[in-house]
């Protein structure tokens, strides 16, 4: 099993350009979130799911939109970059219930907005 | 949203323990997790407790938990050099859905001397 995947790894954008961070996991898990990492913070939930087609809004959703079409993918999508969402970005998944709730995190993406 | 607090940094020298510290606010978390990021890397779980619990031990881990000053702690045991990374708190509650709303706290880099 690769675990949680995240794509791509780096990515440097300009001051309104777009993109779409995608976020894979193998593990049939139900549920699914994004988090934003900043220097001297603790993570911070973006958005999450809870199965395919169904999105919720975090603790800082502002600027980002997302999509679960299918189980194993979740979507970040940022139709407007700005320098503030400078960040690295986690993507997490989880089952729905029992034992710890464990998040199994992804590797990361590292984006920068000039 | 939720406060959780942690030291930024920690240094101890090879062999000897190592005693990471965390308070948080929300007195109706369920579960209580530590997280460990090392350089470039995802966070992974190292350990957690549930919230009616007072000490959990997993080989050289040991958490603590006060629930009544809401405190918890991470004793590493024979701290290796391998350890150094970034440990994460983090609090959790229930949505109403049922995924898990994860609070961190700010990280403590723990740094081990040879």
């Amino acid at each position: 099993n690769a675990g949680v995947t995240q794509t791509p790894k780096f990515r440097v954008l300009k001051t309104g350009q777009s993109m779409t961070l995608l976020c894979a996991q193998d593990m049939n898990h139900e549920y699914m979130y994004w988090y934003r990492q900043d220097p001297g913070m603790g993570l911070r939930l973006i958005h999450y799911s809870v199965g395919e087609g169904t999105t919720a809004k975090g603790e800082v959703p502002d600027g980002y939109n997302v999509s679960r079409l299918k189980k194993q993918n979740f979507l970040l999508g940022l139709e407007s970059a700005a320098p503030s969402q400078t960040s690295v970005y986690f993507c997490a998944s989880s089952y729905p219930a029992g034992g710890s709730n464990e998040q199994f995190f992804g590797p990361g993406t590292r984006l920068t907005v000039l | 949203g939720e406060d959780v607090e942690q030291s930024l940094f920690l240094s101890v020298r090879e062999g000897d323990s190592s005693v990471i510290n965390c308070t948080y606010t929300d007195s109706s978390s369920t579960y209580l997790y530590w997280y460990k990021q090392e350089p470039g890397a995802g966070l992974q779980l190292l350990t957690y407790i549930f919230s009616n619990m007072d000490m959990k031990q997993d080989q050289r881990l040991t958490v603590l938990l006060n629930k009544k000053d809401k405190h918890l702690s991470l004793r590493i045991a024979d701290t290796q050099t391998g350890d150094s990374a970034i440990y994460f708190c983090a609090e959790s509650t229930p949505f109403k859905t049922g995924a898990n709303n994860l609070f961190f706290g700010t990280g403590t880099r723990l740094t081990v001397i040879p």
